[in-house]
């Protein structure tokens, strides 16, 4: 079965500290998403790209970059964490051939301090 | 722009009664629609997605959800539900002009079922 995996899949980190977190799809799928979920907003969108090297800027991209250096392996890098990114983060790939149905990984909770 | 509002923050019910959950989207043209669930300490699981065609979609865990274009709504239900259909469900739509792959998300129903 097609799998989704993140790591870490928890993080505590210091104000001004650098974190990435990294994702990897078995899928095939060439579309990956990177999601903060908190509550009272649902899941919110921060990057997401459509293949090596591509990357698309999402709805709350602030604090953050990524890069996709395979098709597989998607990360999140959060330069000088604040705790206003303390959060839930998500990624998830799709086939853009089938409707644009994602699949999720298990999540990572950041905690920062 | 597009938007996704699910109304009901929480839903509760009892074990064998039917569920709807609601939602009601904005978008310009025809919209594709998903309802995923998420289980209390997991990520997300699709459940059923509406593209084109029969209005009544059904998915996986015996839910199904309707399309109504007049109202702009997908609801989803399930008769009878059970404890274990305590989750949190999220109702998202995606741009099909762009194919983006990109999916909005409304901000979730969380459902308890109670035996």
């Amino acid at each position: 079965e097609a799998a989704v995996t993140q790591s870490p899949r928890n993080k505590v980190t210091v104000t001004g500290g650098n974190v990435t977190l990294s994702c990897r799809q078995t899928n095939s799928h060439n579309y990956m998403y990177w999601y903060r979920q908190d509550t009272g907003h649902g899941l919110r969108l921060i990057h997401y790209s459509y293949g090596a090297g591509n990357l698309q800027i999402g709805d709350v991209p602030d604090g953050y970059k990524a890069t996709r250096t395979t098709q597989e392996d998607f990360f999140l890098l959060l330069e000088l964490a604040s705790p206003s990114q303390t959060s839930l983060y998500f990624c998830a790939s799709s086939d853009p051939n089938n409707y644009a149905e994602q699949f999720f990984g298990p999540g990572t909770r950041l905690t920062v301090l | 722009a597009q938007s996704v509002d699910q109304p009901d923050a929480h839903v509760t019910l009892s074990e064998g009664a039917s569920l709807e959950l609601r939602c009601s989207y904005s978008y310009s043209a025809a919209p594709y629609l998903f309802w995923y669930v998420q289980y209390p300490g997991q990520s997300l699981q699709f459940l059923l997605k509406y593209i084109t065609g029969d209005t009544v979609v059904k998915g996986t865990k015996g839910f199904e959800a309707e399309f109504r274009k007049s109202n702009s709504s997908f609801n989803l239900k399930k008769s009878p539900a059970h404890w274990s259909d305590s989750a949190k469900y999220f109702c998202a739509l995606s741009n099909t002009g762009a194919n983006t792959g990109k999916l909005t998300f409304g901000h979730g129903t969380i459902l308890r079922v109670h035996p």
